[in-house]
């Protein structure tokens, strides 16, 4: 089955730098990449999706980047900020989507200011 | 309004007892799921229905009971309960099985003594 994998685990920047988080995945069939912001308390909230046929998409200062051919996908997020200090994972998904979504484990990143 | 609410939020309770986490959605979402957090923030599905069918069931002990009255509704039972058990269960929901996005709930933390 799938596997993604994530690093790095922990992650500390200061305030205005920018932040990057990796993962790979083991299914070429995976067709389908979430990450998702987890706040202390709180349920993990979707950021930022990719879509195999897609190979870069950006929202403000959060941008996704996939290589289908290496396995791997990326978060960056510039011009970080405190509020950007959270538990933040990759997934992914083949063919429906939703359906048994595998996370990666998880990134810590630490915003200093 | 929460989109997708569970009760309790705080669970404490003794080795051997039953317990049950309640789980509803407001989205108007065909697939709900059920998913472990454990101690090291790892993500694991346990559970997804569509339409109050069971979709997935990912090996999870028989001493956890999913139960779906309705497609709003997801709740999971747990008898029997074990060290083991102690995590932060999350209710997900998606609009299908097609669906990528996962809308979580806030959690349910669970400690077994």
């Amino acid at each position: 089955g799938e596997n993604v994998e994530q690093h790095p685990s922990t992650l500390s920047v200061q305030e205005g730098d920018s932040a990057v988080i990796k993962c790979t995945y083991s299914d070429s069939a995976s067709n389908y990449f979430p990450w998702y912001k987890q706040e202390l308390g709180k349920g993990p909230q979707l950021i930022i999706d990719i879509r195999s046929n897609v190979g870069e998409k950006k929202d403000q200062r959060i941008a996704v980047t996939l290589n289908k051919t290496a396995k791997h996908f990326s978060l960056h997020i510039t011009e970080t900020q405190p509020e950007d200090s959270a538990v933040y994972f990759c997934a992914a998904s083949k063919g429906t989507g939703g359906f048994k979504t595998i996370f990666g484990a998880g990134t810590r990143l630490f915003v200093k200011a | 309004d929460t989109a997708v609410s569970q009760t309790p939020k705080y669970l404490v309770t003794q080795m051997g007892n039953d317990k049950s986490i309640k789980c509803e959605q407001n989205l108007g979402h065909d697939t709900m799921y059920w998913y472990k957090q454990d101690s090291k923030k790892f993500l694991k599905i346990m559970f997804s229905y569509n339409n109050k069918e069971l979709i997935i069931n990912e090996t999870v002990p028989n001493r956890f009971s999913p139960k779906s009255p309705d497609k709003a509704h997801l709740n999971l039972h747990i008898n029997s309960l074990e060290l083991g058990d102690s995590a932060v269960y999350f209710c997900a929901s998606s609009q299908d099985l097609g669906a990528g996005e996962l809308f979580f709930g806030e959690g349910s933390r669970l400690t077994v003594l």
